[in-house]
């Protein structure tokens, strides 16, 4: 099955600066990867999501890149502010087909807790 | 209001007892999920759904059971649960096809003692 690394598991920068969070999967055929958001004793929620036919994605202040041949991808956050800090996910995943419908299956790596010091 | 809710929030479990997780979702999402959080593993995957009717196993499926009856409900059960379930679950759903976003519950968070 997929396997997806993340690192750091934990990051700590300076309120406007920038924080850079990265995945590794392993399987060749996942195409879809989404960044969650976790804040403390919340559910996580989608924050950006690339496809595999797509190199880098930005929404304002957070971008993804991908990399499909070394099968990596990353978040990057810029002009970080403290309602930043949360624990982040990635997450990959393959598409299974079932009655004709294709399906996929999250695949989540470790999360990395990111702290934003004003 | 639209969404996936899950009952109950928090239960404290004697070991052995069985224990059935509640979530429903009201968006006639075909996929539901659930998963596992653990400080330091993230979310793994217990079991899932693709469509009413049926079900797969995740990563770590032992010791859980689940049923897909309609499209609005997936229950996990824990038939005899043991202090290593002791987790935050998330049960999450998404619409299938190429829209592969996942939404989740609030979460249930179970202490097996």
């Amino acid at each position: 099955g997929e396997n997806v690394e993340q690192h750091p598991s934990t990051l700590s920068v300076q309120e406007g600066d920038s924080a850079v969070i990265k995945c590794t999967y392993s399987d060749s055929a996942s195409n879809y990867f989404p960044w969650y958001k976790q804040e403390l004793g919340k559910r996580p929620q989608l924050i950006i999501d690339i496809r595999s036919n797509v190199g880098e994605k930005k929404d304002q202040r957070i971008a993804v890149t991908l990399n499909k041949t070394a099968k990596h991808f990353s978040l990057h956050i810029t002009e970080t502010q403290p309602e930043d800090s949360a624990v982040y996910f990635c997450a990959a995943s393959i598409q299974e087909y079932a009655g004709g419908t294709s399906y996929g299956k999250l695949t989540f790596g470790q999360g990395t807790i990111l702290t934003v010091h004003p | 209001i639209a969404g996936i809710t899950q009952a109950p929030t928090s239960q404290i479990l004697a070991a052995g007892r069985r224990m059935t997780l509640r979530c429903t979702q009201d968006m006639r999402h075909n996929a539901m999920y659930w998963y596992r959080q653990d400080l330091g593993l993230g979310l793994r995957l217990i079991h899932y759904s693709n469509t009413a009717g049926t079900t797969g196993k995740g990563e770590v499926p032992d010791g859980y059971s689940v049923s897909r009856a309609n499209t609005d409900d997936f229950p996990l059960t824990l038939a005899s649960a043991v202090p290593s379930q002791t987790s935050v679950y998330f049960c999450a759903s998404s619409e299938g096809g190429m829209n592969t976003e996942a939404f989740f519950g609030q979460g249930t968070r179970l202490t097996v003692v």
